[in-house]
């Protein structure tokens, strides 16, 4: 069973727009959100984060928002540009309290296009 | 900073042969993660080592998998003998520390197909 859900295989943008990627959580023990970028025949990269004594955390033109009432959390990526074009992978983990299992437990990622 | 090194980056292999993919991870990093990446499962953890201890290997598929690392720069994810269904990418990351708030390092990965 999929403990985090990213329910769009993939999605198309026209540059300049708003990009809102979408993931959704069932173990409610997560305490720590973090999205991933990957280009291909690369590995994943770090993009931004949050933890969940949060609701929301910026960097740029990338916006984390958690909704723990819906376990629900999304990035923003305003404006959206070429470069964005990868594949977005929602992670989460339990062990930012310090306890909890290590690791991070991923998503099947969203495959995002910008159009120009 | 090289990053993180596995090799090979392509694997081609026939079905019930012995696969080694290597693993370097980011010198001083003090945890290291095996990941599987499949369209229908996505990011899979296999298996992670802290200070070269495997800490959790419930990830891992089968007896086939076995993963070392004997000492803080070289991991091994080994598969015997292997199958079609393990034709995957297959990903090695390592962490500066056990926080969880610290991000993973990812390689390449090694594109495995098993014929």
């Amino acid at each position: 069973d999929q403990q985090v859900k990213q329910n769009s295989p993939s999605l198309s943008v026209q540059e300049g727009r708003i990009s809102i990627l979408n993931c959704d959580y069932t173990n409610s023990m997560f305490d720590y959100f973090l999205w991933y970028k990957k280009y291909p025949a690369e590995g994943p990269t770090f993009l931004i984060s949050i933890s969940s004594i949060k609701d929301k955390n910026e960097d740029g033109r990338f916006t984390v928002f958690l909704n723990k009432s819906a376990k629900h959390l999304s990035l923003h990526i305003v404006p959206s540009q070429p470069g964005d074009s990868a594949v977005y992978f929602c992670a989460a983990s339990e062990g930012y309290s310090g306890g909890g299992a290590d690791g991070l437990t991923f998503g099947k990622g969203t495959h995002l296009i910008i159009q120009p | 900073d090289a990053g993180v090194i596995q090799s090979p980056r392509h694997e081609v292999t026939e079905m019930g042969q012995e696969v080694t993919l290597r693993c370097k991870p980011i010198s001083g990093h003090n945890s290291l993660f095996w990941y599987r990446q499949t369209m229908m499962r996505g990011l899979e953890l296999l298996i992670y080592f802290n200070n070269n201890v495997p800490i959790d290997d419930s990830g891992m598929p089968e007896d086939r998998f076995s993963a070392k690392m004997p000492n803080a720069s070289f991991s091994t994810l080994k598969i015997q003998p292997s199958e079609p269904r393990d034709s995957a990418v297959y990903f090695c990351a390592s962490r500066p520390g056990q926080g969880m708030t610290e991000k993973l390092f990812f390689g390449s990965g090694t594109q495995l197909s098993v014929l």
